[in-house]
């Protein structure tokens, strides 16, 4: 069965510096994975995945990803936080059927705060 | 149309009494998901729509929730004798099909039970 740990229920950082969310998963088949950032009171909007080819994909807001299948993470970074980051991000998986059924097993996420 | 429309954005019901959340898809998404979000938790499935037909609705906590899918679009969740523990914001999410694509979600329902 598939599932998406993530490390630290919150994080928080000072404005400008590094940002790094954790997370791994348990796959059996080789997973599609993905990344999503909601601001209060909103949906989820899809930050990036990763499917095939390239395993360090880059998303929207200087997000970035990288897969390392040898240690099953997909941890997300961005190079220098800024207070419009505050928000919660959810890591997420799922089958790679071709065509079929895309259930995705979401993290409990993770709360982040930037302080300037 | 543009995004995922979810519907109403709020609502406030006495417990006992049923409740009608609403999701419109993108246009030409044939994959509809509903998912539950409780305060400070993570997202709950609940159930899948492809097309009509719904081919997983393992996630439904019980016999009063229910939901149904009409013309490939449109789909209503429906919450029967509703308790203090529904309260939670109620996702919805659309998709194209195939693993690959992720999902499209509404801003989602925020549903008290008072």
């Amino acid at each position: 069965a598939q599932s998406v740990t993530q490390l630290g229920s919150h994080v928080s950082v000072s404005e400008g510096a590094l940002v790094l969310l954790r997370c791994n998963y348990s796959s059996s088949v080789p997973p599609y994975l993905f990344w999503y950032v909601q601001y209060p009171n909103q949906g989820l909007q899809l930050l990036l995945k990763y499917t095939t080819g390239a395993t360090l994909v880059k998303g929207i807001n200087g997000f970035e990803a990288e897969f390392k299948k040898s240690e099953t993470s997909f941890h997300l970074t961005k190079p220098s936080a800024h207070m419009s980051d505050a928000a919660e991000y959810f890591c997420a998986v799922s089958h790679g059927f071709s065509g079929g059924y895309n259930k995705l097993i979401f993290g409990a996420g993770t709360r982040l705060a930037v302080h300037p | 149309g543009a995004g995922v429309s979810q519907s109403p954005s709020n609502k406030v019901t006495e417990k006992g009494k049923d409740v009608e959340l609403r999701c419109d898809p993108i246009s030409g998404h044939t994959a509809l998901y509903w998912y539950r979000q409780s305060l400070g938790q993570g997202l709950e499935f609940l159930i899948y729509f492809q097309g009509n037909s719904a081919p997983d609705k393992s996630g439904l906590p019980s016999d009063r929730f229910s939901a149904e899918r009409t013309g490939g679009s449109v789909s209503t969740l429906t919450i029967q004798r509703t308790q203090q523990e529904d309260s939670a914001v109620y996702l919805c999410a659309s998709s194209p099909g195939g693993a690959s694509y992720g999902y499209t979600f509404g801003s989602g329902t925020r549903l008290t039970v008072v």
